[in-house]
């Protein structure tokens, strides 16, 4: 059973804010989420981590709902830059260790 | 610290043939991890070690795959005998343990070696 599911792929243009939803339902209370992201020809990115509420820094926000069964990134006035498949990860910490384990991530397209 | 450096970028290599690619993690972390994306399976967790012991390798496809980290600065991937359905780009990530006072979720990762098995 997958952790996590997200859109296939998503298209935006330059300027706009870009929201892309992940879906967790099965949510363990010891499981963080995670967002990466990764360029062609390049290693994933670590973008942000929250547990609830909302985490912002100064690439991206994310939004947590109080149950914790989904999890939106944000991604404020994408450029071109930013076109890039976008994974979602859960994943526990409770054991001090965090084993990133990837889906097939949402393929972000910005056009001009 | 220059970050995950992984060796060699590209590989080119004919089937049967032995296969090693290596890794310098990030100085000071704890853990490190070796993935294998193609365009079939996306990024797939082949093997991880904590404190240069090997912990879980239950993604290893086969037995022509090993995975070695006989210190904390260094590990290697081994294919032996190479096929061409190994062809893939191989990933090696590092991360730091996690306390009770902070808790990482953030792995970094290399560039990659793009493996071709003819």
């Amino acid at each position: 059973l997958a952790k996590t599911t997200q859109p296939i792929s998503m298209d935006s243009y330059e300027g706009q804010e870009v929201n892309i939803t992940c879906s967790h339902n099965n949510i363990a209370t010891n499981d963080y989420i995670t967002w990466y992201q990764q360029f062609p020809s390049q290693g994933p990115r670590f973008i942000i981590q929250g547990y609830k509420t909302k985490v912002t820094n100064e690439v991206a926000s994310l939004f947590i709902p109080a149950d914790r069964k989904s999890s939106t990134l944000s991604l404020p006035r994408v450029s071109l830059s930013d076109t890039a498949v976008y994974y979602c990860l859960v994943g526990d910490l409770s054991g001090g260790s965090y084993i990133p384990t990837f889906g097939r991530g949402t393929s972000l397209i910005v056009h001009p | 610290d220059a970050g995950v450096i992984q060796s060699p970028r590209h590989e080119v290599t004919e089937m049967g043939q032995e296969v090693t690619l290596r890794c310098k993690p990030i100085s000071g972390h704890d853990y490190l991890f070796w993935y294998r994306q193609t365009m079939m399976r996306g990024l797939e967790l082949l093997i991880y070690f904590n404190n240069n012991v090997p912990i879980d390798d239950s993604g290893m496809p086969e037995d022509r795959f090993s995975a070695k980290m006989p210190n904390a600065s260094f590990s290697t991937l081994k294919i032996q005998p190479s096929e061409p359905r190994d062809s893939a780009v191989y990933f090696c990530a590092s991360s730091p343990l996690s306390t009770g006072v902070v808790w990482n979720t953030e792995a970094f990762f290399g560039q990659g070696t793009r493996l071709t098995v003819v």
